[in-house]
C-alpha cells in the first residue's frame, strides 16, 4: 500500500498568517493516464471529511482561493495564504492513484 | 441538495454480521463510483471498498477481503456493505463516499458507527 506521510503533526497558526502542510508518498502518484491523483481534505470536529483540493492543485467547488496545492511525483504541499478561524481542523492528504487509496495521518491546524 | 445517508450500524458480537446501507439523492448516482471509508481514532481513515458505476468492478482493502461485500442498486440509488465474520478491529465509523478523482465531485455521508464487541 502507498504510505502517505504528513508533516507537521500539529500546526499552531496566528490568524491572518500563512500555513503550509507537507505530504510525501512512498511511491510516485503519477497514474498511467498521466494524471496525479493527490487530494487534500479537511475534517472539522464532529464532521465528515470534506475535500478541498483534487488532482494536486484544483480547488473543489466553494473552496476559498486562499487554499492552494502544489507538488509532483511524491512530494506535495497544501498552503493557506492567510489563516482564518474557520480553517481549524485536521487536514489530510490522500491518494487515489493506486488501490487501496490511502490517507495521510493528518495535520491538526489550530489557532495560537 | 446532495445527500448520502448511512444506516445499519450498531453493536455486534465478534463473528457476527451487519449490513450497512447508504441512500443517495441529489446527484446522478448511477454515474459514479461509490466507496465505503472507515475511521477509527487509532488507524485513522481507511478506504474499505469501492464499486464501479454498474457494479461490474469491485475493490476491497486486504483486511476485509472475503468477509465484506459491496453492492449497489442504481434503480434505488442505494449502496450497501455486507459485513460478515466481524472482528474487534472492524470497529469504526463507516462513511458512504462518492469520490470522483478528476472532477469536483466528492460527497460524504454523516457516517454510521459499527462496534464489534462481546
Amino acid at each position: 500500500d502507498v504510505l502517505m506521510t504528513q508533516s507537521p503533526l500539529s500546526l499552531p497558526v496566528t490568524l491572518g498568517q500563512p500555513a503550509s502542510i507537507s505530504c510525501r508518498s512512498s511511491q510516485s502518484l503519477v497514474h498511467s493516464d498521466g494524471n496525479t491523483y493527490l487530494h487534500w481534505f479537511r475534517q472539522r470536529p464532529g464532521q465528515s471529511p470534506r475535500r478541498l483540493i483534487y488532482k494536486v492543485s484544483n480547488r473543489d467547488s466553494g473552496v476559498p482561493d486562499r487554499f492552494s496545492g502544489s507538488g509532483s511525483g511524491t512530494d506535495f504541499t497544501l498552503k493557506i495564504s492567510r489563516v482564518e478561524a474557520e480553517d481549524v481542523g485536521i487536514y489530510y492528504c490522500m491518494q487515489s492513484t493506486h488501490w487501496p487509496f490511502t490517507f495521510g495521518g493528518g495535520t491538526k491546524v489550530e489557532i495560537k | 441538495e446532495v445527500q448520502l445517508v448511512e444506516s445499519g450500524g450498531g453493536l455486534v458480537q465478534p463473528g457476527g454480521s451487519l449490513r450497512l446501507s447508504c441512500a443517495a439523492s441529489g446527484f446522478t448516482f448511477r454515474s459514479y463510483w461509490m466507496f465505503w471509508v472507515r475511521q477509527t481514532p487509532g488507524k485513522g481513515l481507511e478506504w474499505v471498498a469501492g464499486i464501479q458505476y454498474d457494479g461490474s468492478a469491485r475493490y476491497y482493502v486486504d483486511s476485509v477481503k472475503g468477509r465484506f461485500t459491496v453492492s449497489r442498486d442504481n434503480a434505488e440509488n442505494s449502496l450497501y456493505l455486507q459485513m460478515n465474520s466481524l472482528r474487534a478491529e472492524d470497529t469504526a465509523v463507516y462513511y458512504c463516499v462518492t469520490h470522483d478523482r478528476s472532477r469536483s465531485v466528492d460527497y460524504w455521508g454523516q457516517g454510521t458507527l459499527v462496534t464489534v464487541s462481546s
